[in-house]
């Protein structure tokens, strides 16, 4: 099945900078999500970007979407030590390819560490 | 206090053994799943139900079986067929189903020695 690929792996900043996070994918979507886990815990859902949709956001997050490119951009402006945690995109198809095609699927994460 | 409980937080088991890792939700939402990660991985989809007595296969349904008998419930048993069970596991659940947000419990870590 289609996988989202975080890139970078690993992200060190200091606190006040900027974070950028990048998502590309395969095939045509309905809609890329973004969610954050800090180590040991659940998944908390940030934003969902619809294909229709170029750009959100929400608080100090903002996040693009190029569907020409498949590819997503997450933005935290001026970062804290508490936005330190692992970053995943996830997306849905737009059609239909089997069992499990309307599903998130999740790629495996940008760790960013907020240096204080 | 709405969200999602999934108990226990640590589980140990011999091999062998079948466990079940419970979920359970007050959100009243209709669609449930079931997620395992592995360290440094991303979240992979065990198995999904996206109404009351209805359950779909996700990517790596071998070894696990699940049951939908409550809205609110959705345990996982991880049997003994499955091969390399130590992992985190994640239960989820969505107001829309199908390609919408969703809310995660805190994950159980399950360790098989």
């Amino acid at each position: 099945s289609q996988q989202g690929e975080e890139d970078p792996q690993a992200l060190s900043i200091q606190e006040g900078e900027n974070a950028t996070m990048n998502c590309s994918y395969k095939t045509s979507i309905n809609n890329l999500q973004w969610y954050r886990q800090n180590s040991g815990r659940g998944l908390v859902h940030l934003i969902l970007i619809r294909s229709n949709e170029r750009e959100k956001h929400s608080g100090r997050l903002r996040v693009t979407l190029d569907t020409s490119k498949k590819s997503s951009s997450l933005l935290i402006t001026a970062s804290r030590a508490a936005d330190t945690a692992s970053y995943f995109c996830a997306t849905v198809l737009d059609t239909y390819s089997g069992a499990g095609s309307y599903q998130l699927t999740f790629g495996k994460g940008t760790k960013l560490s907020v240096i204080p | 206090d709405g969200g999602i409980t999934q108990s226990p937080k640590y589980l140990f088991r011999k091999e062998g053994q079948n466990v079940t890792l419970s979920c359970e939700q007050n959100l009243n939402h209709d669609a449930m799943y079931w997620y395992r990660q592995d360290p440094g991985q991303g979240l992979r989809l065990i198995y999904y139900s996206q109404i009351v007595n209805d359950f779909q296969k996700g990517d790596i349904a071998e070894g696990y079986s699940v049951s939908r008998e409550k809205k609110e419930s959705f345990p996982l048993t991880v049997t003994s067929a499955q091969k390399n069970p130590t992992a985190f596991y994640l239960c989820a659940s969505s107001p829309f189903g199908t390609g919408s947000e969703q809310y995660f419990g805190p994950g159980t870590r399950l360790t098989v020695t």
